[in-house]
């Protein structure tokens, strides 16, 4: 069965630095995703993308966050400069539009620790 | 704008006791889709089931029922018989404007923990 799949599992990076998510959709999909979820808290909507370009951006999606879909399969997250509050799980997802459906199947998720 | 209430945060059974989730949402649209994700122990979300807000029918699954009540702006979730296997974070969410053929984000719930023990 088609996943999703993330890269890497697990991130430590030093408040500051730059980190780059890294995604690779199920392939007939073309609507991706990245949302977030701190420790212990709900899910939160990042930012959806259809298109190479950003549907719809949160609150939470500032200047430090990007998305790119380099080629034909992968989808990036980028945090430029990295801060202690940005220590999260960040999933990825994507759906595909067949039939007026839009279920978001996720990945397993890249949990960052930023010291 | 649109919200998820899961009052529920912790709920701890035996092993084949039947169990219900709460999921309370808010919404101006007419037209939207709930959805239960579970979150296992390993942190994945793994999707459960979706639901239109024009099909008001209950669902059955194996195990698992889900009871969606327009009136009351629920979509309950039962595990029937819990397993320990079923131990996990289930979250309610909520998507909005699906026919616009805008992405639809996914508006969560707190989650409920869900421990079953042997």
């Amino acid at each position: 069965e088609p996943e999703v799949t993330q890269t890497p599992s697990h991130q430590v990076t030093q408040m500051g630095q730059e980190v780059i998510l890294r995604c690779v959709p199920i392939s007939n999909h073309l609507y991706f995703y990245w949302y977030r979820q701190i420790l212990g808290q709900k899910v939160e909507f990042l930012v959806s993308f259809y298109n190479n370009e950003i549907s719809e951006k949160s609150e939470i999606f500032d200047d430090q966050f990007s998305v790119e879909r380099p080629d034909g399969s992968n989808f990036t997250l980028k945090i430029r400069s990295t801060k202690l509050e940005d220590s999260a799980m960040y999933f990825c997802a994507s759906s595909e539009w067949s039939d007026g459906t839009d279920t978001q199947y996720f990945g397993p998720g890249t949990r960052l620790t930023v010291l | 704008a649109q919200k998820v209430t899961q009052a529920q945060t912790e709920i701890s059974v035996v092993e084949k006791e039947d169990v219900t989730l709460d999921c309370v949402y808010e919404t101006r649209d007419t037209t939207y889709y709930l959805f239960w994700y579970k979150q296992p122990p390993s942190g994945e979300l793994v999707f459960l089931i979706r639901r239109n807000s024009f099909d008001e029918q209950n669902e059955i699954s194996g195990r698992y029922s889900w009871n969606f009540q327009k009136s009351t702006s629920s979509f309950n979730f039962t595990i029937t018989a819990s397993q320990v296997v079923d131990s996990a974070v289930y979250f309610c969410a909520l998507s909005e404007s699906f026919y616009t053929g805008a992405n639809s984000k996914l508006t969560f719930g707190k989650g409920i923990t869900l421990s079953v023990r042997p």
